[in-house]
């Protein structure tokens, strides 16, 4: 099983809104990613979680709140988003975050409005 | 973070061989140089990394220059399916401040042509 798995593919929130996006792996990585794109643009990392614990926030807004519950499970939650969040969301895997390859899921689209 | 240059845009015929090029001449002596490539309405899709040595494996060939400065991502024959965003980007594999992070650039749109 090479799937990431992310739920739901698609979300409208309202700016008031809390909600959380999913994602699961089950290769046994102990390396899990959130990535932002918006349209025409590459993703770009938001977070790293190694070993359960983050270890990479790019300067993310306090908004976006991750959070790595087990080595299996990694959420996003969401809470007063702009409508400049609007974005396909993408979850990530690797063995290790040293070199290895990624496994992205087919993310979730995402609408403030 | 060491940086990748790629041109935006490339266009091959099917069934026809196609080299992406990818500039990165800061390149330090850990990072591994990986592709990936992001079809339409899908996450991006890791295609094959490598570090000096050329690479094969059943989706593409990596061939690296000897300064390491630069890379080609090379299709054999490409297929209609190949149309994609083609990522370059430098995993480093020792501490720093980009240790963990997978990083991508603009990368290449490749359009291939019946």
């Amino acid at each position: 099983d090479t799937e990431v798995t992310q739920t739901p593919k698609h979300l409208v929130m309202g700016m008031t809104n809390k909600k959380s996006l999913k994602c699961e792996q089950h290769m046994g990585h102990r390396a899990m990613y959130w990535y932002k794109q918006k349209a025409k643009k590459p993703p770009e990392l938001m977070f790293v979680y190694s070993y359960e614990k983050l270890s990479i926030n790019e300067s993310v807004p306090s908004r976006f709140s991750p959070e790595c519950p087990n080595s299996s499970l990694l959420n996003l939650h969401l809470h007063a988003l702009q409508p400049e969040d609007s974005a396909l969301y993408l979850c990530a895997s690797s063995q290790w975050v040293q070199n290895t390859e990624a496994f992205f899921g087919q993310g979730t689209r995402l609408t403030v409005v | 973070d060491a940086k990748t240059t790629q041109p935006n845009s490339m266009e091959s015929n099917e069934e026809e061989p196609v080299h992406l090029p990818c500039n990165h001449s800061t390149i330090s002596g850990t990072d591994y140089i990986h592709w990936y490539r992001q079809l339409p309405s899908q996450g991006p899709e890791y295609v094959i990394h490598g570090l000096t040595s050329n690479v094969n494996n059943r989706m593409a060939s990596l061939a690296i220059a000897e300064d390491r400065k630069s890379s080609t991502l090379i299709l054999h024959r490409a297929t209609l399916r190949d149309a994609a965003v083609y990522y370059c980007i430098l995993r480093a594999n020792a501490g720093g401040t980009s240790y963990g992070k997978l990083t991508f650039g603009q990368g290449t749109i490749l359009t291939v042509h019946p």
